[in-house]
């Protein structure tokens, strides 16, 4: 079965470290994968995709994700961490003859001072 | 500017009501979709649409119906036989050309039963 696994509920970081979130998938071929990003309250924010190409994908505020065949991995990495980026992340895919993605179950980054 | 309106922000329903929830777009796309939020849980599709008088279930569609007479709107309603309806409601937009097309989110709709 199709699915996309984010390991980590919770992160906890301080501000100005990096940071990297985790986001595993389960497909046959190359999945179409993004991240999004939630603030308390609000819609999703599209941070990044990968389709093809390169397989380091540099997104907006700094976000950047590279995608991994062996490991089916499309890990989110920050260098270093705003207090802003405090928020819920969410992981999603697709793949197969849909265009509709399935998302993972979302990892909640903390950051603090 | 083109996006994704929702109403309202916030929603309370009392037991056995039907209520309505809202969802606008001006970006022109020609799918839609609305999904469920609960904590934990990630998203859950609850129905989308493709194209203007059509629409077709998602994974958790009991309960709820939709209606697409417009391109640019999606309503949704929220039966009586929702029994868990308190959640936080997200509407989505997107292109239908392919697996490129990515999907913009509305702000969302908290919807609390009393």
């Amino acid at each position: 079965a199709q699915s996309v696994t984010q390991p980590d509920i919770h992160i906890t970081v301080s501000e100005g470290a990096s940071l990297e979130l985790r986001c595993n998938y389960s497909y046959g071929a190359t999945p179409y994968l993004f991240w999004y990003v939630q603030s308390p309250g609000q819609g999703l924010q599209l941070l990044l995709k990968y389709f093809s190409g390169d397989t380091l994908v540099q997104g907006i505020k700094g976000f950047e994700a590279e995608f991994k065949r062996s490991q089916s991995s499309f890990n989110l990495r920050k260098p270093s961490v705003h207090w802003s980026d405090a928020a819920e992340y969410f992981c999603a895919f697709i793949g197969g003859g849909s265009y509709i993605p399935t998302f993972g179950r979302g990892t909640s980054l903390i950051v603090h001072p | 500017d083109g996006g994704i309106t929702q109403s309202p922000k916030y929603l309370f329903r009392k037991e056995g009501q039907n209520v309505t929830l809202s969802c606008e777009q001006n970006l022109n796309h020609d799918a839609m979709y609305w999904y469920r939020q609960d904590p934990g849980q990630g998203l859950r599709l609850i129905y989308y649409s493709q194209i203007v008088n059509d629409f077709q279930k998602g994974d958790i569609a009991e309960g709820y119906s939709v209606s697409r007479e417009k391109k640019e709107s999606f309503p949704l309603t929220v039966t009586s036989a929702q029994k868990n309806p308190t959640a936080f409601y997200l509407c989505a937009s997107g292109g239908t050309s392919g697996r490129t097309d990515t999907q913009y989110f509305g702000p969302g709709t908290r919807l609390t039963v009393l």
